[in-house]
C-alpha cells in the first residue's frame, strides 16, 4: 500500500497570502488529521476529518480551515498568512473507526511552509 | 498545551549504549504511543501501549507504562547511528478520538 502523501513538500509564501495544502491518505483510510509543528509550540493538533465531516478541532484561529473529499483526500487552507504560520504541517491518516477505539495513525512526510 | 512532558529534552550517547527516555502525562488515558521523527520529517509510529499493559517490546525497543504515576519510558537497546532522531510520546486527547496530544520530544544523538 502506498503511504500518506502530502503536496507540496515545500512552500514559500509572503504575509497576507493564502495557501492550500493537500493530503492523500492511505487507501481505505477514512480519517485524516492535521498537525502543525513549530520549534516553539511543538506538535499541535489542527483538526480531524472523517467521512467528509470535521470531527475534532484544535485551538487555532478561523484562518485555518480544512475539508475532506469523498475519496478521503483532504486539504487544509490558511488565509491571511502570518510569519508565525511558518511550520511543518503534517497530516495523518487512519481507519478512524469510532466506538471508543483508537486507530493507529500513519503520518505523511509533511509540508514545510515558510512565510516571509 | 502539551499533555506529555518528556525527559530529557536532549540525550547524547555512544553507539552500542542503551538510551532511555521518559514521558509524563496529566490525564487518564487508554493508550500511549511513541513516535520517531528524523530531521523535521514525518513521524514514524514505533509502538502503542494500552492502559492495561505494563510493558511492551518491539525489536530493540521496550516501552513501559505506569498509569499510577502517569508516566511511560522508552528504552532503545544497543543503539545505532540510525537511531539518531527526535522521539515523541503521544496520547489521545479524548477516549476514542484520533486527536493526539504530543510531548515536546527528546532529541537523541548517537555518536559513532
Amino acid at each position: 500500500k502506498a503511504g500518506v502523501t502530502q503536496t507540496p513538500r515545500y512552500l514559500i509564501k509572503t504575509r497576507g497570502q493564502q495557501v492550500t495544502l493537500s493530503c492523500s491518505p492511505i487507501s481505505g483510510h477514512r480519517s485524516v488529521s492535521w498537525y502543525q509543528q513549530t520549534p516553539g509550540q511543538g506538535l499541535q493538533f489542527l483538526f480531524e476529518y472523517f467521512s467528509e465531516t470535521q470531527r475534532n478541532k484544535g485551538n487555532f484561529p478561523g484562518r485555518f480551515s480544512g475539508r475532506q473529499f469523498s475519496n478521503s483526500r483532504s486539504e487544509m487552507n490558511v488565509s491571511t498568512l502570518e510569519l508565525g504560520d511558518s511550520a511543518l504541517y503534517l497530516c495523518a491518516s487512519s481507519l478512524g473507526a469510532s466506538g471508543g477505539f483508537y486507530n493507529e495513525q500513519f503520518f505523511g512526510p509533511g509540508t514545510r511552509l515558510t512565510v516571509l | 498545551s502539551q499533555q506529555g512532558e518528556e525527559d530529557p529534552q536532549a540525550l547524547s550517547i555512544q553507539e552500542g549504549e542503551n538510551a532511555t527516555m521518559n514521558c509524563s502525562y496529566k490525564t487518564s488515558i487508554n493508550n500511549l504511543q511513541w513516535y520517531r521523527q528524523n530531521s523535521g520529517r514525518g513521524l514514524v509510529h514505533l509502538i502503542l501501549i494500552r492502559s492495561n499493559e505494563r510493558e511492551k517490546h518491539s525489536g530493540r525497543l521496550r516501552v513501559t507504562l505506569d498509569t499510577s504515576k502517569k508516566s511511560s519510558s522508552l528504552l532503545i537497546t544497543a543503539s545505532r547511528a540510525a537511531d539518531t532522531a527526535s522521539y515523541f510520546c503521544a496520547t489521545p486527547a479524548v477516549q476514542g478520538a484520533q486527536k493526539l496530544v504530543f510531548g515536546q520530544g527528546t532529541r537523541l544523538t548517537i555518536n559513532p
